[in-house]
């Protein structure tokens, strides 16, 4: 069964320093990985997504994260944490096959200090 | 903007009572979800639809049910709404082009307190 493990409850950073939020996932083939991001009150918004090639993505707002199939992660990275940052992240993993049953994390709540 | 209406969005009901959410959407889309967001468990699959009138049950159904008499529509029932119930519930729908990928498009939730 597939599961998502996002170890980081809570993660506090400062203005402008760097950030990685930690994701493991469980997944018996290769999987299709998201990124979204959640404000107080608001939708999911999809950051990025990974489902082949460059295991290195790009996605909005300057936000990267790297697949690494041998550690079964997909850490989320920004190297410049801004204020507005500050929101929750959920990790989620699935298989594509024209439908799409994502699996999520139990999120991690991003807080951004002066 | 993926064209996705809920409603109400938020709303108080009484134990015992029944209470629809409705999700709308206006892209045509084939595939619509129903997720249920609470602290400590991320998001959770309650009941998805790939048609009109083709639903299948997700992680966390028990006392839900669904309808989708029409491709715009996707109704969640709770017959009879319990305490533990209570939770921000998601549309969402997954785009089903040639270059689509999969990653699902949320509406911006519906809050439910069941007293």
């Amino acid at each position: 069964a597939q599961s998502v493990t996002q170890p980081d409850i809570h993660i506090t950073v400062s203005e402008g320093a760097s950030l990685e939020l930690r994701c493991n996932y469980s997944y018996g083939a290769t999987p299709y990985l998201f990124w979204y991001v959640q404000s107080p009150g608001q939708g999911l918004q999809l950051l990025l997504k990974y489902f082949s090639g460059d295991t290195l993505v790009q996605g909005i707002k300057g936000f990267e994260a790297e697949f690494k199939r041998s550690q079964s992660s997909f850490n989320l990275r920004k190297p410049s944490v801004h204020w507005s940052d500050a929101a929750e992240y959920f990790c989620a993993v699935g298989a594509w096959t024209g439908f799409q049953k994502l699996v999520f994390g139990t999120g991690t709540r991003l807080l951004v200090s002066p | 903007d993926a064209g996705i209406t809920q409603s109400p969005r938020h709303k108080v009901t009484e134990t015992g009572t029944p209470v629809t959410l409705r999700c709308h959407q206006t892209e045509n889309h084939r595939y619509m979800y129903w997720y249920r967001q609470d602290p400590g468990h991320g998001l959770r699959l309650i009941h998805y639809s790939y048609g009109v009138k083709d639903t299948d049950k997700g992680e966390v159904s028990d006392g839900y049910s669904v309808s989708r008499s029409k491709t715009e529509d996707f109704l969640l029932t709770l017959e009879s709404a319990t305490s533990s119930q209570t939770s921000v519930y998601f549309c969402a729908i997954t785009s089903t082009g040639q270059k689509d990928t999969g990653e699902l498009f949320f509406g911006e939730g519906s809050r439910l307190t069941v007293l």
